[in-house]
């Protein structure tokens, strides 16, 4: 059982540049959540999603974009890349009406 | 929105020392978490905790929901028990929060 798997690792990119973050899950979780995590802070959510087609923002939603075509995958785009979006992301997912949340391993953006 | 807060913000421990971390928040919640970020940066899930008592080997954790706090207790640590402690509320909402967490460091 995989969990919650989030591709790529690393990425290192330039300003301007865009890029996809994957995160995808096989629990059958219908709540998803793209986190940021700043050196030496908490956790910031970004956006999430409480089924396919549907979207919300977070609390720093701003510079990233989100869809929701199936259960299993939630990915978050970056449409012009900003050195103040340097930092770890971290997916998470959980069954909806509640419960434990589950993260996956984090990507590591640095924007040059 | 809720706001939840973590002290101490960081702590040493001698190793085999006992610990008591602390989560306070500002509204009511419909489920609580602690996680461990070891110092790999992964996300240890600790306890799914909304309210009462859980124990799990040497960590046990305590969510009062009627006075807005819960404790996560660290016995006999090990260095391996070094990193980040976070907290994490949800409001009955779609948005968990998390808390700004204790860092911990256990010396041998």
């Amino acid at each position: 059982n995989a969990g919650v798997t989030q591709t790529p690792k690393f990425q290192v990119l330039k300003t301007g540049q865009s890029m996809t973050l994957q995160c995808a899950q096989d629990m059958n979780h219908e709540y998803m959540s793209w986190y940021r995590q700043d050196p030496g802070m908490g956790l910031r959510l970004i956006h999430y999603s409480v089924g396919a087609g549907i979207t919300d923002q977070g609390e720093v939603p701003n510079g990233y974009n989100v869809s929701r075509s199936t259960t299993e995958d939630f990915p978050l785009r970056l449409l012009s890349a900003a050195p103040s979006q340097t930092s770890v992301y971290f997916c998470a997912s959980r069954a909806g009406g509640g419960g434990e949340l589950f993260f996956g391993e984090g990507s590591r953006l640095t924007v040059l | 929105g809720i706001q939840v807060e973590q002290s101490p913000p960081d702590l040493i421990l001698q190793e085999g020392a006992n610990s008591t971390l602390r989560c306070n928040f500002s509204d009511s919640v419909n489920n609580l978490q602690w996680f461990h970020q070891n110092p790999w940066g992964q996300l240890i899930n600790l306890f799914y905790i909304p309210s009462g008592t859980k124990q799990n080997g040497r960590l046990s954790a305590t969510t009062v929901a009627t006075e807005r706090y819960s404790l996560l207790y660290i016995s006999s640590s090990q260095t391996t028990d070094s990193g980040v402690y976070f907290c994490a509320v949800n409001t009955g909402g779609f948005k968990t929060i998390f808390g700004a967490g204790t860092r911990l460091f256990v010396k041998a």
